[in-house]
């Protein structure tokens, strides 16, 4: 039962460089959600898609991108990565309803 | 605007002791409220929901959390601490006028540590 994974687990960045953050489900859900995880600050929304091609901004979409070319998968770009972007990043994805099931999370250091 | 406020950062207990993990919440409508939770490096896990069916909800490993809206509270609790239980929790709203459980509101999260 593999649910969510992403890759990779932890990265480290220099300032300047882009990169991408991977994520796929195999439980053939339509919503998949990007969130950042910054210690005492819960999780914010970066992007959210409800179907394949179909992607729309959350809270703090500011330096990052997504792409949903298929319904298994949903990357997440980072260009000209900052130090601010230091944080965990979680992919999460789910039928509808409010139960998200999430990955175990990509740490990323920007230095 | 939505928003949502758990009371205590950090919560400590002995194990076998009762859990309470406070959370506040405001919302212009009928809000679906959440708590997941997070074991250490792991991603977070549903622990139980509430839409507007049974005010007090069970979750799963004995947890439950009673809905009380005159109160705007959404209460975890737990009779016994067992050990596994020590992770980082979250409460979580919905808000149907402000995106729905497409733009979930977390918590800060209260992190639950059980002693022997």
């Amino acid at each position: 039962n593999a649910g969510v994974t992403q890759t990779p687990k932890f990265r480290i960045l220099k300032i300047g460089q882009s990169m991408t953050l991977q994520c796929a489900q195999d439980m053939n859900h339509n919503y998949m959600y990007w969130y950042r995880q910054d210690p005492g600050m819960g999780l914010k929304l970066i992007y959210y898609s409800v179907g394949a091609g179909i992607t729309d901004k959350g809270e703090v979409p500011n330096g990052y991108n997504v792409s949903r070319s298929t319904t298994e998968d949903f990357p997440l770009r980072l260009e000209l990565a900052a130090p601010s972007q230091t944080s965990v990043y979680f992919c999460a994805s789910t039928k509808g309803g409010g139960e998200l099931f999430f990955g175990e999370g990509s740490r990323l250091t920007v230095l | 605007a939505q928003s949502v406020t758990q009371l205590d950062s950090h919560v400590s207990v002995s194990e076998g002791t009762p859990v309470l993990l406070r959370c506040n919440y405001s919302s212009s409508y009928s809000p679906s409220l959440f708590w997941y939770v997070q074991h250490p490096n792991k991603g977070l896990q549903l622990l139980l929901k509430y839409t507007s069916a049974a005010t007090l909800v069970k979750g799963i490993n004995g947890f439950e959390a009673e809905f009380k809206k005159s109160e705007t509270s959404f209460h975890l609790t737990k009779p016994s601490a067992h050990m596994s239980d020590a992770a980082e929790y979250f409460c979580v709203v919905s808000d149907p006028k402000t995106g729905g459980y497409n733009k979930l509101i977390f918590g800060a999260g209260t992190r639950l540590a059980v002693h022997p």
